[in-house]
């Protein structure tokens, strides 16, 4: 069945350091690709998302380009802010009305 | 406005009792969602609805039953709590499109 594998978290890094949190999956077809950020405490929010291969999302200075050769979607970051702590899920959907499938999440620390 | 709105958000409570979580959402999506967050953070979905009918259910104890009044709302009966249910609950919804919208989530405590 379709699947979502990230890198095992956590990930602590300094403030401005740069940031990747690797996203393989495993789908039949053509999924849609997202990454959601859930901050403590709080729901998960969209952070960005691409509907086909090299399609690439951007929002609040992060990235992830779809890769269908690599079946990967990773999140990146030039530099990143205390303010950006938070679990990462990366997660995949067929169709329209199809479940959403998530990856197991990565905690991310960013210390001053 | 609370665009997914889900109550309570705190719930302690005892094994063998029932319990509701109530949802609703106020962004005219068609579809909407349970899913459960483990304490590792691992997100499972529990069941789907789109205008009122169950499209997605997975393999939930039939202690937890669903019921969607109307396209907003969604909400979640659990039966004869047990430990492992203690969990964030989380509503959602979506458009078509796949883009879901959570809400802030209901942390159950069974004691």
């Amino acid at each position: 069945g379709d699947s979502v594998t990230q890198m095992e978290g956590p990930v602590t890094l300094s403030e401005e350091a740069f940031l990747t949190i690797n996203c393989t999956y495993t789908a039949t077809g053509y999924p849609s690709l997202f990454w959601y950020v859930q901050y403590p405490g709080e729901g998960l929010q969209l952070l960005l998302k691409a509907t086909k291969a090299d399609d690439k999302g951007s929002n609040k200075g992060f990235e992830a380009t779809y890769r269908k050769e690599t079946t990967s979607f990773h999140l990146e970051k030039g530099s990143v802010q205390v303010s950006d702590s938070a679990v990462y899920f990366c997660a995949l959907s067929r169709t329209s009305y199809d479940k959403v499938i998530f990856g197991p999440g990565t905690s991310l620390s960013v210390i001053p | 406005d609370t665009a997914v709105s889900q109550t309570p958000k705190y719930l302690v409570t005892q094994m063998g009792n029932d319990k509701s979580i109530k949802c609703e959402q106020n962004l005219g999506h068609d579809t909407m969602y349970w899913y459960k967050q483990d304490s590792k953070k691992f997100l499972k979905i529990m069941f789907s609805y789109n205008n009122k009918e169950l499209i997605i259910n997975e393999t939930v104890p039939n202690r937890f039953s669903p019921k969607s009044p109307d396209k907003a709302h969604l909400n979640l009966h659990i039966n004869s709590l047990e430990l492992g249910d203690s969990a964030v609950y989380f509503c959602a919804s979506s458009p078509q499109g796949n883009t879901i919208y959570f809400g802030e989530g209901s942390w159950l405590t069974v004691v």
